[in-house]
């Protein structure tokens, strides 16, 4: 069964605007949250993480939020380019001792020119 | 640094084969992970190491082994390939054992069973 459910399989979204992608997770209780992007036929690369007491993070032109009420994360991309098209993941520590790692199923993030 | 490195990167093999896939890295990292990638299931974790020596299950382990004889190295073996087991499988690791930890991935091996 999934754990951890992204809100949609692939997003498309013109070059300039903001783009919203969401994590929702049941059952548990993380301290943290992690995002990650991963490009066509690479692994995965880490983007950022936020704490549960953090209700924001940001870097660059991304920002994380975290709700542990609504088991809700959300990852913004601000004035997205095209260079921003790849698949985009959410992870969290169900154990919490960074033993056993769970991975949303991914959002695909288009960027039209 | 080369980080996280994973060979081979393709493989095709016959059901009932065996083969054993290597992740190597060079970061002196504690923990290490192997994962595979199925489309739509996203990254579920096989077997993860918390030091040289260890080695414990993860979510779907059935099939596969591991072994960490090395701290740099942690190998995944399929004794007897099965057509399930045909899937993009990702190593990783990390510094320690903690939640805030960040994965670093290799580029994965891409493994066909026939």
């Amino acid at each position: 069964s999934q754990k951890i459910e992204q809100n949609s399989e692939a997003l498309n979204i013109q070059e300039g605007k903001t783009a919203t992608l969401t994590c929702n997770y049941t059952n548990y209780s993380p301290a943290y949250l992690q995002w990650y992007r991963q490009d066509p036929g690479r692994g995965p690369v880490f983007l950022l993480l936020i704490r549960e007491n953090e209700k924001e993070k940001r870097k660059e032109r991304l920002k994380v939020t975290f709700d542990t009420t609504l088991k809700q994360s959300l990852f913004h991309i601000t004035a997205s380019q095209p260079a921003d098209s790849a698949t985009y993941l959410c992870a969290l520590d169900i154990g919490n001792y960074g033993q056993n790692f769970v991975f949303g199923p991914g959002t695909r993030l288009s960027v039209l020119p | 640094n080369a980080g996280v490195t994973q060979t081979p990167k393709f493989r095709v093999l016959k059901t009932g084969q065996s083969m054993t896939l290597l992740c190597a890295q060079d970061m002196n990292h504690e923990y290490m992970y192997w994962y595979r990638q199925d489309p739509g299931m996203g990254l579920r974790l096989i077997h993860y190491s918390v030091g040289e020596g260890t080695t414990a299950k993860g979510e779907v382990p059935d099939g596969y082994n591991v072994s960490r004889l090395k701290k740099q190295n942690f190998l995944l073996g399929l004794e007897s390939a099965a057509p399930s087991q045909t899937s993009v499988y990702f190593c990783a690791s990390t510094p320690r054992g903690a939640s805030n930890q960040p994965q670093h991935f290799g580029d994965g091996t891409r493994l066909s069973i026939l």
